[in-house]
């Protein structure tokens, strides 16, 4: 399957700023999706990100505070704006082929 | 709507002993079944999965799961469990398209000397 290249794998941010995650495919893909794992949880899905158009968010989720970026079928940024403690997560991209899903190293996140 | 119950948080073996680890799924339409592992402070990495073909499916590491749809099951086994087999396990459903991927909550193992 395609590998994804996630960065960076981990960053200590201040409340109040931002952060823009990158995830690269060694192959094109036609679905990306960005993930929140918050500690000891699950995956939740934040948005599937659709090239050439906006992302689609899920509920809880919206475009001001993840802005998503998929300006090719090998690359994707998610942005966390204005970050909380609350925010402390790891967030992971993932892209989908073929019933098949792959998963970047995820970005350890911690605002202090 | 598809969901995934995974009905053990946390499941402790001891090494060489077998592993069983529950799912089940509710899916409107034959899904697209899946097992991912995750190692602490590392990616998620797919175990086996399920795509309407054979209903016994061998995954990597000795690992292997059954689709019963009767039961709605997908449980993953292990005949022997071995030290490095301890890590998170997720459960994952999605539609035949490859879209809609659920996650089920985690089952954390543990496997003791």
């Amino acid at each position: 399957s395609a590998v994804i290249s996630q960065k960076p794998s981990r960053d200590i941010c201040q409340r109040g700023t931002s952060l823009t995650i990158q995830c690269q495919v060694d192959s094109q893909v036609t679905m990306m999706f960005w993930y929140r794992q918050q500690p000891g949880q699950s995956l939740t899905l934040i948005a599937t990100a659709n090239q050439g158009s906006e992302a689609t968010y899920e509920s809880g989720f919206v475009i001001d505070k993840f802005p998503i970026s998929r300006p090719n079928l090998t690359f994707s940024t998610l942005t966390v704006s204005n970050m909380s403690p609350e925010d402390s997560s790891i967030y992971l991209c993932s892209g989908a082929e073929r019933t098949e899903a792959f998963f970047g190293q995820g970005t350890r996140l911690t605002v202090v | 709507a598809q969901s995934v119950t995974q009905l053990d948080s946390h499941v402790s073996v001891s090494e060489g002993t077998p592993v069983l680890l529950r799912c089940n799924y509710s899916s409107s339409y034959s899904p697209s079944l899946f097992w991912y592992v995750q190692h602490p402070n590392k990616g998620l990495q797919l175990l086996l999965k399920y795509t309407s073909a054979a209903t016994l499916v061998k995954g990597i590491n000795g690992f292997e799961a059954e689709f019963k749809k009767s039961e709605t099951s997908f449980h993953l086994t292990k005949p022997s469990a071995h030290m490095s087999d301890a890590a998170e396990y997720f459960c994952v459903v999605s539609d035949v398209y490859g879209q809609n991927f659920v996650f089920g909550p985690g089952t954390r193992l543990s496997v003791l000397p």
